[in-house]
């Protein structure tokens, strides 16, 4: 089983839904949570960031954490065919002094107008 | 300002030979990262520097693998002898630090296809 499990999807919805996101996770030492998007060709760049449990708005994302369940979801609120990525989560702890994350595999989002 | 950059944008070669990437970052981040992203799978981790502390190289896959960075700048990822299991994306990321929560910035990676 691996740290992070990531549904690759493809995700396919219209625009204006409301498109949510998960990961679920093994490593109970986390406590950075992250969610990259990803355009294709391109390098991931970071969309929310999260520590510890709880939520995060910004603008039309919400990111929400529940570490009792170890699961963690990226809501994106009247999606937009710009929206067409994919999402990828990420996680880090400070094991070591270290806190490279460990990312999932990533899920194919496309909005299709 | 300039973001990462990563140079080739795309690699070909022929199995059994040397490759190298390079991976300019931000300027005055003191973290970098190296990640090999395949087909439908996530970023797996290669290497890590961080100012002038000897390198977390735990996620290189074999010793045909190794890195550099040099005067805290440049970073060079170095394959030998590839093999075409190495086809992948390499991406390289910066951070101000490298500590948790701290933004990584990646550039647009370079595609290695070994023939």
């Amino acid at each position: 089983q691996k740290e992070v499990e990531q549904d690759p999807g493809p995700l396919s919805v219209p625009e204006g839904a409301i498109v949510s996101l998960n990961c679920t996770y093994s490593n109970s030492a986390f406590q950075y949570f992250m969610w990259y998007r990803q355009y294709s060709r391109k390098g991931p760049e970071l969309l929310m960031y999260t520590y510890s449990s709880g939520n995060k708005e910004d603008g039309r994302f919400t990111a929400q954490v529940d570490k009792s369940s170890k699961y963690i979801s990226l809501f994106i609120r009247d999606s937009q065919p710009s929206d067409s990525a994919t999402y990828l989560c990420a996680m880090s702890s400070s094991s070591g002094g270290s806190y490279i994350p460990t990312f999932g595999r990533g899920t194919s989002l496309i909005v299709h107008p | 300002g300039a973001g990462v950059s990563q140079s080739p944008s795309n690699k070909v070669t022929e199995k059994g030979k040397d490759v190298e990437l390079r991976c300019d970052p931000i300027s005055g981040h003191t973290a970098l990262y190296w990640y090999r992203q395949s087909l439908g799978q996530g970023l797996e981790f290669l290497i890590y520097f961080q100012g002038n502390s000897a390198p977390d190289k735990s996620g290189l896959p074999s010793d045909r693998f190794s890195a550099e960075r040099t005067g805290g700048s440049v970073s060079t990822l170095t394959i030998q002898r590839t093999q075409q299991e190495d086809s992948a994306v390499y991406l390289c990321a910066s951070s101000f630090t490298g500590t948790g929560g701290n933004e990584q910035f990646f550039g647009p990676g370079t595609r290695l296809t070994v023939l």
